[in-house]
């Protein structure tokens, strides 16, 4: 059975300052591995997919990283902002399996 | 809008009624389903249809039914609610299962067993 952890589960940072979020999976035979946000009281929307054969991916300030054999994946998120405050969530498939998730606050 | 579309956004229940959980999806997407997430628990996987016809269970399958009679539409029916069941609830669909594809969510249900 696919485990996947996320640590912390909350973090809180001064505006400006990189995010580091940590997401491990215990069963290294993944298919992809996405990031999602959620705002409170929302539902998800997709930030990044990384493909198993992929070792990171890109959008605007934010890059997520992916290291199958050693089961962990990264999403920097650069130069944070207020906006950027809610919970990220990664997920492996090929079934998802989600982990708890990290809450973010971003502090102007 | 192209997406995941759920019904209703928020339920009221007793103990002991039934209900259904809409979902329709309009990306003819083979693969859905459904997950309920509770606070500090992550989302956890209660049933999943990788097409028309079939289902199958997830992890947290007991008191729900579903059923895949169209590729849009996937169901999750509640047949005796419990308190236990109160949670949020999301739809999610994908082109396949996995692989080459990410996954598009419904905003979700919020429901309360009382």
């Amino acid at each position: 059975k696919q485990e996947v952890t996320q640590i912390p589960a909350a973090l809180s940072v001064p505006e400006g300052e990189n995010l580091v979020l940590n997401c491990s999976f215990t069963d290294s035979a993944i298919y992809n591995l996405q990031w999602f946000r959620q705002d409170p009281g929302k539902g998800l929307t997709s930030l990044l997919l990384i493909q198993s054969s992929q070792r990171e991916q890109t959008s605007g300030r934010l890059n997520a990283s992916l290291d199958k054999s050693s089961g962990r994946s990264t999403l920097y998120i650069a130069a944070s902002q207020p906006g950027d405050s809610a919970t990220y969530l990664c997920a492996v498939s090929h079934k998802l399996s989600f982990g708890a998730g990290t809450t973010v606050t971003v502090r102007a | 809008n192209a997406g995941v579309t759920q019904t209703p956004k928020f339920q009221v229940l007793k103990t002991g009624q039934s209900m259904t959980l809409q979902c329709a999806q309009d990306m003819n997407h083979e693969y859905m389903s459904w997950y309920r997430q509770d606070p500090g628990m992550g989302l956890r996987l209660i049933h999943y249809s990788v097409g028309a016809g079939i289902t199958d269970q997830g992890e947290v399958p007991n008191g729900y039914n579903v059923s895949r009679s169209t590729t849009e539409d996937f169901p999750l029916r509640l047949l005796s609610a419990a308190p236990s069941q109160t949670s949020v609830y999301f739809c999610a669909s994908s082109p396949s299962q996995g692989v080459d594809w990410g996954y598009t969510f419904g905003s979700g249900t919020r429901l309360t067993v009382v």
